[in-house]
């Protein structure tokens, strides 16, 4: 069974920094892409990062590119997001997403649970 | 960056109605369309990738069609457990987005 279980969420003021971890079971980690996807309170899905299989592609949004930084460790089982100078905007529900098939990042077949990020002061 | 934009913003429909919800793309993204169904407080779940093909274990009463820039979700047959928010997303071309969200509620 493939559960994605992130951790590293909470309360951060602005300008502060966060690691983010999603820890991945029940499949092969290092033959799919992944990603985060992140929503606001009461907002729409905004997708954050992906990184492709073997970490040798990286991809961001332009609203955290600079900021965020994506990374995998294969031997771990485990993704990571560090976020750096943090704003209000980035306050958000943090999912790690597992793509769907082998490949780069095209669409997401499972979800985390889920981690709040609040960017208040 | 390919701009998502879903039609209806909400729609109020019975059980056991047919409802049909469209995704239009700012430009042409071939296939790589994916529709996820949302219900509060979890997380999102894939119903269809590659425009029309059925994700393992969502219901036949959902399908998708459609390429280049005009998608489309049918849901054949509304059962209570349908009423959610759906989502589209491409997955053409770097930054992936999404649609804004259809809300579909019970009438």
């Amino acid at each position: 069974e493939v559960q994605l279980l992130e951790s590293g969420g909470g309360l951060v003021q602005p300008g502060g920094s966060l690691r983010l971890s999603c820890a991945a079971s029940g499949f092969t980690f290092s033959s799919y892409a992944m990603s985060w996807v992140r929503q606001a309170p009461g907002k729409g899905l905004e997708w954050v990062s992906g990184i492709s299989g073997s970490g040798g592609s990286i991809y961001y949004a332009d609203s955290v590119k600079g900021r965020f930084t994506i990374s995998r460790d294969s031997s771990k089982n485990t993704l990571f997001m560090q976020m750096n100078s943090l704003r209000a905007e980035d306050t958000a529900v943090y999912y790690c997403a597992k793509d769907g098939r082998p490949g780069r990042v095209r669409d997401f077949d499972y979800w985390g649970q889920g981690t709040l990020v609040t960017v208040s002061s | 960056d390919i701009q998502m934009t879903q039609s209806p913003s909400s729609v109020s429909a019975s059980v056991g109605d047919r409802v049909t919800i469209t995704c239009r793309a700012s430009q042409g993204i071939s296939s790589w369309l994916a529709w996820y169904q949302q219900t509060p407080g979890k997380a999102p779940k894939l119903l269809i990738y590659a425009a029309s093909s059925l994700q393992t274990g969502v219901p036949s009463r959902f399908s998708g069609s459609g390429s280049g820039t005009d998608f489309t979700l049918t849901i054949s047959s509304l059962q209570p457990e349908d009423f959610a928010t759906y989502f589209c997303q491409q997955a053409n071309s770097f930054p992936i987005t999404f649609g804004q969200g259809t809300r579909l509620d019970i009438k």
